[in-house]
């Protein structure tokens, strides 16, 4: 069975401060690996995709890292903004399937 | 630009009655389309996905269906809602490239549903 392991559940920082949310996965066949974020009520927002063959992607403040060995991805964020609390959420996609299988989630709370 | 409408936002229905979420697409063709359902404290479950008219895959066993009667428009249903089908239920589509491992997800806002 498939687990994706978010730690910690939620987390509080002063704005400006640089963190790091954590995904750790059981499966070692991924396809991909995906971050999104979700605000309250909302849908998700694709953040990052890295291909297995990848190591890391960046996007502005944002990078992800994958580790297939380890069953780890990272995503850090640099400069942490009020604007940046929500839900982020990782999920990877197994090679030859349909599905992507969902963290819980970490609920980022950027105090101003 | 590609865009995902999904409807309604909030639903409350009675136990025992109906239900009919829909979601459909523009600007893209022949996209892959899921549906997800969010409950509470848990990640995400995939219910249904779809990579063309009338071909739909369930991914578990539950009193919900599917339906994809157009190229852009997907279709959840029950004919009997329990209190277990509560949550908050997400529709997405991808690009299409065959029928494995899905690209980017793109997501729509979400509906959620509370059956009492």
């Amino acid at each position: 069975k498939q687990e994706v392991t978010q730690i910690p559940a939620a987390l509080s920082v002063p704005e400006g401060e640089n963190l790091v949310l954590n995904c750790s996965f059981t499966d070692s066949a991924i396809y991909n690996l995906q971050w999104f974020r979700q605000d309250p009520g909302k849908g998700l927002t694709s953040l990052l995709l890295i291909q297995s063959s990848q190591r890391e992607q960046t996007s502005g403040r944002l990078n992800a890292s994958l580790d297939k060995s380890s069953g780890r991805s990272t995503l850090y964020i640099a400069a942490s903004q009020p604007g940046d609390s929500a839900t982020y959420l990782c999920a990877f996609t197994e090679t030859g399937a349909n599905n992507l299988f969902f963290g819980t989630g970490t609920r980022l709370t950027v105090i101003p | 630009s590609q865009t995902i409408h999904q409807w309604p936002a909030t639903l409350v229905q009675p136990v025992g009655s109906p239900l009919s979420l829909e979601c459909t697409v523009e600007g893209t063709s022949n996209p892959n389309l899921y549906w997800y359902r969010q409950a509470a404290g848990r990640g995400l479950q995939l219910l249904f996905y779809s990579v063309g008219i009338g071909q739909i895959s369930s991914e578990v066993p539950q009193n919900l269906s599917a339906s994809r009667p157009q190229d852009r428009q997907f279709i959840l249903s029950s004919k009997k809602l329990l209190l277990s089908d509560s949550g908050f239920y997400l529709c997405a589509w991808s690009v299409s490239r065959g029928q494995f491992s899905p690209e980017k997800l793109f997501f729509g806002s979400g509906t959620q549903l509370s059956v009492l």
